[in-house]
């Protein structure tokens, strides 16, 4: 019965190669988001979408790309994965918002 | 100069102490703000939240604003060591307040 779930955990792959990461919550929000937090900890909005309307869109290279199939689903594409793109990444829902619920996080490195 | 500012730390406060964690923010027209805390190797949880001005207490936390001087502080007493975490500082993008903007961190050790 986990709120925020996220698939794979943990994600080893080479440079260049294309990955997805999933998203579902079963809270019944409107809202879900994707984070990228760093080495240093530091946590940037990547996306949100609001009932499957995009309506966040950070500066992120145009290898990302989210994709929302309904509210309850948020998966995030990326392609050409460099060695930068090495990070643990956050999905999280929300209704209002602002308080928001996060998924245990997919640690993503790439060799 | 950045959104969130927290201090890194680490913040080491013996236990049974208070631990008074800070955050300042640069944009005046911030209207929520957030208290987060983030265990090593887990996801962020909300601890608090404060929309008005002075304190906001939920048990041992209490989260204090003010807006003039653009802080909010976090406050837990009978510091245990349970609440060694990282405290996460987020306010709401005050052009979008779909967004939060998040401050780096202060890491806490609390020592037994």
């Amino acid at each position: 019965d986990t709120a925020v779930s996220q698939t794979p955990k943990y994600l080893v792959t080479q440079m260049g190669n294309d990955k997805s990461i999933k998203c579902e919550q079963n809270l019944g929000h409107d809202t879900m988001y994707w984070y990228k937090q760093d080495s240093k900890k530091f946590l940037k909005i990547m996306f949100s979408y609001n009932n499957k309307e995009l309506i966040i869109n950070e500066t992120v290279p145009n290898r990302f790309s989210p994709k929302s199939p309904d509210k309850a689903h948020l998966n995030l594409h990326i392609n050409s994965l460099e060695l930068g793109d090495s990070a643990v990444y956050f999905c999280a829902s929300s209704q209002d918002f602002q308080t928001q619920y996060f998924g245990p996080g997919t640690r993503l490195l790439v060799l | 100069q950045k959104e969130v500012e927290q201090n890194s730390g680490p913040l080491s406060v013996p236990e049974g102490a208070i631990a008074s964690l800070n955050c300042t923010y640069s944009d005046r027209g911030s209207q929520s703000f957030f208290w987060y805390r983030q265990y090593s190797g887990k996801s962020p949880e909300l601890i608090m939240f404060i929309y008005s001005n002075g304190d906001k207490e939920d048990g041992r936390f209490t989260a204090q604003l003010n807006k003039a001087s653009q802080y909010v502080s976090l406050l837990i007493r009978d510091s245990q060591p349970s609440d060694s975490a990282t405290y996460l500082c987020a306010v709401t993008h005050a052009g979008n307040n779909r967004k939060l903007i998040w401050g780096l961190g202060t890491s806490l050790a609390v020592n037994p």
